[in-house]
């Protein structure tokens, strides 16, 4: 079945400091890597859409600048939030789309982020 | 109002009873449904999916579409105590999104012995 890594799973770091998570789909090649933030007992709110080799499209009231996605290839995704604050800290899940999969979405285990 | 709309619970069910799970919709566009099932700390992982109207089971899993109400649901029989989770709905449109899945809240179930 499709397996998707992501790493880390909890991180916490200092109020100014940088944080980067990654994402990889396994055993096979995601043209579209979703991230989204989850608080407490709420749904998943989508960050940003990013398809390989291209810039990612941000969800509204998203700061591109602060949450940067990078798809350099088939297989990995990354979401550094940079200059990370308090109210960042927050449950971070990465999902994988597979092409022509009307239903392949894979999603990793997720990552804490607490920003002291 | 919200695309999807789903009751966030708690549910709590004694073992063995049938679950009910429901979510409306408002995008008569939506053509793929999915239910997904998230324990604590976790990401979503795939438990049913269908297209467009209909029925489709899986073991103790039936997953029901009633487009013309905008209405799905997730049935599950004989429940456990390891079916304690948090269960989304999901939905897309066929054509364009960008392939973006539309969530529902999620409703936390708990099964107790």
């Amino acid at each position: 079945g499709a397996v998707v890594s992501q790493h880390p799973s909890r991180v916490i770091c200092k109020s100014g400091t940088s944080v980067k998570i990654e994402c990889r789909s396994l055993d096979f090649q995601a043209t579209t890597m979703f991230w989204y933030r989850q608080f407490p007992k709420q749904s998943l709110m989508l960050m940003a859409t990013s398809n390989e080799g291209s810039k990612a499209t941000y969800e509204q009231g998203v700061e591109k600048d602060k949450f940067l996605i990078n798809h350099a290839s088939l297989t990995l995704s990354t979401l550094t939030v940079t200059s990370a604050h308090p109210e960042d800290s927050s449950f971070y899940i990465c999902s994988a789309h597979r092409a022509g999969k009307n239903y392949g979405y894979t999603f990793g285990s997720g990552t804490r982020l607490t920003v002291v | 109002q919200k695309e999807v709309e789903q009751d966030p619970g708690p549910l709590s069910v004694p073992e063995g009873a049938i679950v009910s799970l429901n979510c409306t919709y408002s995008n008569s566009a939506f053509q793929y449904f999915m239910w997904y099932r998230q324990y604590s700390r976790k990401g979503p992982e795939l438990l049913m999916y269908t297209y467009s109207s209909g029925n489709k089971e899986d073991g103790r899993f039936t997953a029901q579409v009633d487009k013309s109400s905008k209405y799905i649901s997730l049935f599950i029989r004989d429940s456990q105590p390891s079916d304690s989770a948090t269960y989304l709905c999901a939905m897309r449109t066929s054509t364009g999104g960008g392939n973006k899945l539309t969530f529902g809240t999620g409703t936390q179930l708990k099964v107790e012995l």
